[in-house]
């Protein structure tokens, strides 16, 4: 597609149950970014892909979090067990890669409500 | 944690008047970006200014960058009521071997008609 596309836009689930968040960059971009963005704050890095692979996951707020990439392009997050903190829009963005980050295209987010 | 810090944290002008938000980070710098999200969407990348550059413009916004103070700015002239959203700051920095961008907290600009 011609833009960052993720999936579901909104999703409203229960305390407890699992949730799986799909990013799909676009084509040509190796890097992938997920970020947290809770109600009028700034956005939250949570996990950065380069390929397939995550060098840097430094920012998953608990184990209860996992992220993986296949083939170079969509990738999933996954929140199991989900709280009511967890409640936010969780933002992809692409890019190419490079030595140095440059611009980010974002997606629309999906926003999660935990009940 | 943050490493931008955006100031002021919401502004409210009339349409016409110039807008100035600032930004203040803590570590060094591959380049500072500055994006724009209106509400409920997603971020749109504005403008990136490297940390060789000092000043870059790009129609009505205008960037500065003093890497010595550690801070930007982002100027928008003869705003419109179109320019209402949140506007972000957005550092590229060496973090564990890896570069990544680190956002603000963003300033939430109001123009009124």
């Amino acid at each position: 597609g011609a833009g960052v596309s993720q999936s579901p836009s909104n999703k409203v689930t229960e305390k407890g149950k699992d949730v799986e968040l799909r990013c799909d960059p676009i084509s040509g971009h190796t890097a992938l970014y997920w970020y947290r963005q809770s109600l009028g704050q700034g956005l939250e890095f949570l996990i950065y892909f380069q390929g397939n692979s995550a060098p840097d996951k430094s920012g998953l707020p608990s184990d209860r979090f996992s992220a993986e990439r296949t083939g170079g392009s969509v990738s999933t997050l996954t929140i199991q067990r989900t709280q009511q903190e967890d409640s936010a829009v969780y933002l992809c963005a692409s890019s190419f890669t490079g030595s140095n980050t440059g611009e980010l295209f974002f997606g629309e987010g999906s926003r999660l409500t935990v009940l | 944690s943050q490493q931008g810090e955006e100031d002021p944290q919401a502004l409210s002008i009339q349409e016409g008047e110039n807008a100035t938000m600032n930004c203040s980070y803590k570590t060094s710098i591959n380049n500072l970006q500055w994006y724009r999200q209106n509400s409920g969407r997603g971020l749109v990348h504005l403008i990136l200014i490297r940390s060789n550059e000092r000043e870059k413009h790009s129609g009505r916004l205008r960037v500065t960058l003093d890497t010595s103070k550690k801070s930007s700015s982002l100027l928008i002239t003869a705003s419109r009521a179109a320019d209402t959203a949140s506007y972000f700051c957005a550092t590229d920095t060496l973090y564990g071997g890896y570069n990544k961008l680190i956002f603000g907290a963003g300033t939430r600009l109001a123009v009124h008609p």
